[in-house]
C-alpha cells in the first residue's frame, strides 16, 4: 500500500460528459502529480501541484483541469469527454517540490482510476 | 513525448534466470528511476540512480547508468514468478525536477 488513495477505481461514462477524479496523497507529502496511461501513448505526465500551487504542466488538454486543496487532496476534472480519453489516470505524491536542492524524486503512486468513455 | 525507451518490449524467461532490461534516453538527466507495475495496478518505485552514479544495488536488483551513452540497464537476478510485471524507466531532467518522463516499459514474464 503506497498510502496514496484514488477514487473512483472505475468509471464508465458517455462522450461529452464531465468527470472528477480524486486523489489523497500520502500523509506529509506536499506534491501531487497526475499521469495518464493508455496503450498507445504510455504514461503521460499531465500536471503537478505543490502545496496548493501549480508547479509543472505536461501534456494536459485544455478540457482537463486540476487543483490541489488546502488539505492537500487533489482533483482532476475531465470535461467534454471523448473516446480517446479512456485510460488509467494515476495520481502520485512526493514529499518534495522539485525545486533545486530538493530531495530524492521517488514518487508514490495510487492504484489509479480507470476511465471508460463510451 | 517519451524520454526513455525500454528494450526489449517484452521478455520471457524461466524462473531462476536473470532478466536484463535496457533503457535509453535523449536529454541530460538529474536522475533515472525504475518502477514496476503489476497488471492494471499502480507503479511501485524500485530504485533511483543519480547522474553521478554508475551502479547501484538493491536486493536482487542491479542498475547501471552510462550517461555518455544515455542508457541504463536493470538486472533482476534469480527471477521469480512474482517478478512478472512491466518495468519502466523514468528520467528526471533538471536538478530537483520531479516531472518524471516514463518510457513505454518492458513486459517481463517469468515462467515457473
Amino acid at each position: 500500500d503506497s498510502g496514496v488513495t484514488q477514487t473512483p477505481k472505475h468509471l464508465i461514462t458517455a462522450t461529452g460528459q464531465r468527470v472528477t477524479l480524486r486523489c489523497s496523497p500520502r500523509s506529509g507529502d506536499l506534491s501531487v502529480y497526475w499521469y495518464q496511461q493508455s496503450l498507445d501513448q504510455g504514461l503521460q505526465f499531465l500536471i503537478q501541484y505543490y502545496n496548493g500551487e501549480e508547479r509543472a504542466k505536461g501534456n494536459i488538454l485544455e478540457r482537463f483541469s486540476a487543483q490541489q486543496f488546502p488539505d492537500l487532496h487533489s482533483e482532476l476534472n475531465l470535461s467534454s469527454l471523448e473516446l480517446g480519453d479512456s485510460a488509467l489516470y494515476f495520481c502520485a505524491s512526493s514529499v518534495a517540490s522539485g525545486l533545486a536542492g530538493g530531495r530524492t524524486g521517488e514518487l508514490f503512486f495510487g492504484e489509479g482510476s480507470r476511465l471508460t468513455v463510451l | 513525448s517519451q524520454q526513455g525507451e525500454e528494450d526489449p518490449q517484452a521478455l520471457s524467461i524461466q524462473e531462476g534466470e536473470n532478466a536484463t532490461m535496457n533503457c535509453s534516453y535523449k536529454t541530460s538527466i538529474n536522475n533515472l528511476q525504475w518502477y514496476r507495475q503489476n497488471s492494471g495496478r499502480g507503479l511501485v518505485h524500485l530504485i533511483l540512480i543519480r547522474s553521478n552514479e554508475r551502479e547501484k544495488h538493491s536486493g536482487r536488483l542491479r542498475v547501471t547508468l552510462d550517461t555518455s551513452k544515455k542508457s541504463s540497464s536493470l538486472l533482476i537476478t534469480a527471477s521469480r514468478a512474482a517478478d512478472t510485471a512491466s518495468y519502466f524507466c523514468a528520467t528526471a531532467r533538471g536538478a530537483g525536477s520531479y516531472q518524471l518522463t516514463f518510457g513505454k516499459g518492458t513486459k517481463l514474464s517469468v515462467i515457473p
